[in-house]
């Protein structure tokens, strides 16, 4: 079945690593983005790539950085200067450039900062 | 600029009550297109419902219902005769034309048996 695969489901990290989330997809969308999801504040947008090998910064992203060497995969790094990362993390893809027909979302990734 | 309001942050209703979510949407497009998605326990969004700007035929779905009015901006989700299996996160989205999703902040519907 075609979808959106996140991996981890949890993850933990300790202040000052790095960590990185996975996010595959094999609906041959040509649209992926990140988002974050904090309680009471909706889903805000980290990063965006309309095509391989380009990726665009969102509303909120300082201290997260991406990578779109295949069509499939965006993964998104949390690096150590996020500095308030613990949060439910959701990936998502589009078949079309502007997201008219709506996104496909990833089941997620819950990242707690331990 | 664009902006989504769901004014109801938590709901809770009993089994079989009916119950609406309200949307409030801010743009200056005339073509835009308005979303709602169901997020449960398990984390993913789930779509329900699309609809673009130019139909403003209200839509029925089994238990759901869709109320898209332009005069006053709102895009209205209705569930009847709820049950424990629609408790969820939903959320209302409008994208407009510059490639972008606005997302509301949730309502947290909990439907108590």
């Amino acid at each position: 079945d075609g979808g959106i695969t996140q991996s981890p489901k949890y993850l933990f990290r300790k202040e000052g690593q790095n960590v990185t989330l996975s996010c595959e997809q094999n609906l041959n969308h040509d649209a992926m983005y990140w988002y974050r999801q904090d309680p009471g504040q909706g889903l805000r947008l980290i990063y965006y790539s309309q095509i391989v090998n380009d990726f665009q910064k969102g509303d909120i992203a300082e201290g997260y950085s991406v990578s779109r060497e295949k069509k499939e995969s965006f993964p998104l790094t949390v690096t150590s200067a996020q500095k308030n990362p613990t949060a439910f993390y959701l990936c998502a893809s589009s078949d079309d450039l502007s997201p008219t027909y709506g996104y496909t979302f990833g089941s997620g990734t819950r990242l707690t900062v331990v | 600029a664009q902006k989504v309001t769901q004014a109801q942050t938590e709901i809770s209703v009993v089994e079989k009550e009916d119950v609406t979510l309200d949307c409030v949407y801010e743009t200056r497009d005339t073509t835009y297109y308005l979303f709602w998605y169901k997020q449960p326990p398990s984390g993913e969004l789930v779509f329900l419902i699309r609809r673009n700007s130019f139909d403003e035929q209200n839509e029925i779905s089994g238990r759901y219902s869709w109320n898209f009015q332009k005069s006053t901006s709102s895009f209205n989700f209705t569930i009847t005769a709820s049950q424990v299996v629609d408790s969820a996160v939903y959320f209302c989205a409008l994208s407009d034309t510059g490639n972008q999703f606005y997302f509301g902040t949730g309502t947290s519907l909990t439907v108590i048996p």
